[in-house]
């Protein structure tokens, strides 16, 4: 079974220059999450879809960064500008997505192998 | 926000030794997961933990959901070159967004 893909898998851009990243998750998985894993630190969810529906964006910079999943399979993560703190690794992940009916999820995320951006 | 501390951040060991590493909360989690995160790669899932107080073995590596359900631990025993890595504990409370650790950096002298 194919894992979850992503392209580019690094990028070097100009601070206030655009950058988008891509996504392709596991065939059959219902849930997207983009991750941004700063250096040293643990990912954290920049936002989450089921099928093509946002569940949860609330930690996504807004003015600078956008994704999308329209016809609820493949993911573009997109920035504009760039700036300097946006240097990360960009982590997708995908899920069934069957188990967020309430209560205690039980679903593996798998993770993509991550696109490494890096702002100058 | 949510706030998980887990230690050490690095540990540096001899081939063959035994690993212990942990993550505490300041929220109370209804699930705790542990990762490994090799170079270049994103995180794999190692174990899922679901009930205070259970604790799962896969395979040289333990982990426990502490009776607090703010804490978690992970051992992996008789280490191994493969074992070099980093290591993210991760929560969650029901269906909310995982949040992860910092990690802690494996590296092991052969």
């Amino acid at each position: 079974e194919a894992g979850v893909a992503q392209s580019p898998r690094y990028k070097i851009i100009e601070k206030r220059q655009s950058v988008a990243f891509w996504c392709n998750p596991i065939s059959g998985h219902a849930t997207l999450y983009w991750y941004q894993q700063i250096l040293g630190q643990g990912p954290k969810l920049l936002i989450q879809f089921q099928n093509n529906g946002v569940v949860d964006d609330s930690q996504l910079p807004k003015d600078r960064f956008s994704a999308e999943r329209l016809k609820g399979v493949d993911s573009t993560l997109k920035i504009q500008p760039a700036k300097l703190e946006d240097s990360a690794v960009y982590l997708c992940a995908s899920s069934l997505g069957l188990g967020f009916g309430g209560g205690l999820v039980k679903e593996t995320q798998y993770f993509g192998p991550g696109t490494r951006l890096l702002v100058l | 926000g949510q706030q998980l501390n887990q230690s050490p951040q690095s540990m540096f060991i001899q081939e063959g030794e035994d690993v212990s590493m942990n993550c505490t909360s300041s929220s109370i989690f209804n699930t705790w997961l542990w990762y490994k995160q090799d170079p270049g790669e994103g995180p794999v899932l190692l174990i899922a933990l679901y009930k205070a107080g259970e604790l799962t073995s896969n395979g040289r590596l333990t982990a426990q959901f502490g009776i607090t359900r703010k804490d978690s631990f992970l051992n992996i025993s008789a280490s191994i070159p493969s074992d070099v890595g980093i290591y993210f504990c991760a929560g969650r409370q029901g269906a909310q967004k995982l949040v992860f650790g910092q990690g802690t950096r494996l590296t092991i002298n052969p």
